[in-house]
């Protein structure tokens, strides 16, 4: 199972940007990058799921570069409701087992 | 569509006795795991039911923790005796099938005193 790093923490604005940088440079083939949300008093939050190139959903984008050694979790225009802890995984899809690091704690601000 | 369930929400008990942490998955999912995250660790994988079977239990403490999931619906993760070290908050997922999105409950709070 693959290591991640990423941020421990980051601050924004509301209406602003986030891009949350997570490297995980010995992903195997196998692996998928997956990110969830987390709550205070809550479980984590599947966000999205990618494996190469970018994908979007609703909430978020990913963008994974070729060598997949790195990838970016884009939050469009956040709002203090995104205030939450993200993690960044790298699963293989027939594994299951999920790896949790420490996540990155997002700030969101008036 | 109900989500996962965890019963209780929060338990204090005495160190030395015994905890029953129940977990309901959404319905229909074969796969149900525990997580738990002690005191300022990390979220750490303890075992994976498919259906009535144990998958990997390889995260699974010491012998005093017992997972057990009858008849392939909910999950009881009982721990006996209870020690100071097991406090934390233990979280329960469900997913169908081969997919990574799992769905997690909203978690145990145990505290052992």
């Amino acid at each position: 199972l693959a290591k991640t790093t990423q941020p421990i923490s980051m601050d924004s604005y509301e209406g602003q940007e986030v891009n949350i940088t997570c490297s995980h440079n010995n992903i195997a083939t196998n692996d998928y990058i997956t990110w969830y949300q987390q709550f205070p008093s809550q479980g984590p939050r599947f966000i999205i799921q990618g494996y190469k190139t970018k994908v979007t959903n609703e909430v978020a984008s990913l963008f994974i570069p070729a060598d997949r050694k790195s990838s970016t979790l884009s939050l469009p225009r956040v709002s203090l409701s995104d205030t939450a802890v993200y993690y960044c995984l790298a699963s293989w899809a027939g594994f299951q087992k999920l790896v949790f690091g420490t996540g990155t704690r997002l700030l969101v601000s008036p | 569509e109900a989500g996962v369930t965890q019963f209780p929400s929060h338990s204090v008990i005495e160190k030395g006795q015994t905890v029953t942490l129940r977990c309901d998955p959404i319905s229909g999912h074969d796969n149900l795991y525990w997580y738990r995250r002690v005191m300022g660790k990390e979220i750490k994988f303890l075992l994976h039911f498919v259906k009535e079977s144990k998958q990997d239990e390889s995260g699974m403490p010491n012998n005093r923790f017992l997972a057990e999931r009858t008849g392939g619906t909910y999950s009881t993760l009982k721990v006996q005796p209870a020690e100071l070290e097991d406090s934390g908050v233990y979280f329960c997922a469900s997913s169908p099938g081969h997919v990574i999105e799992a769905f997690f409950g909203q978690g145990t709070r145990l505290t052992v005193v």
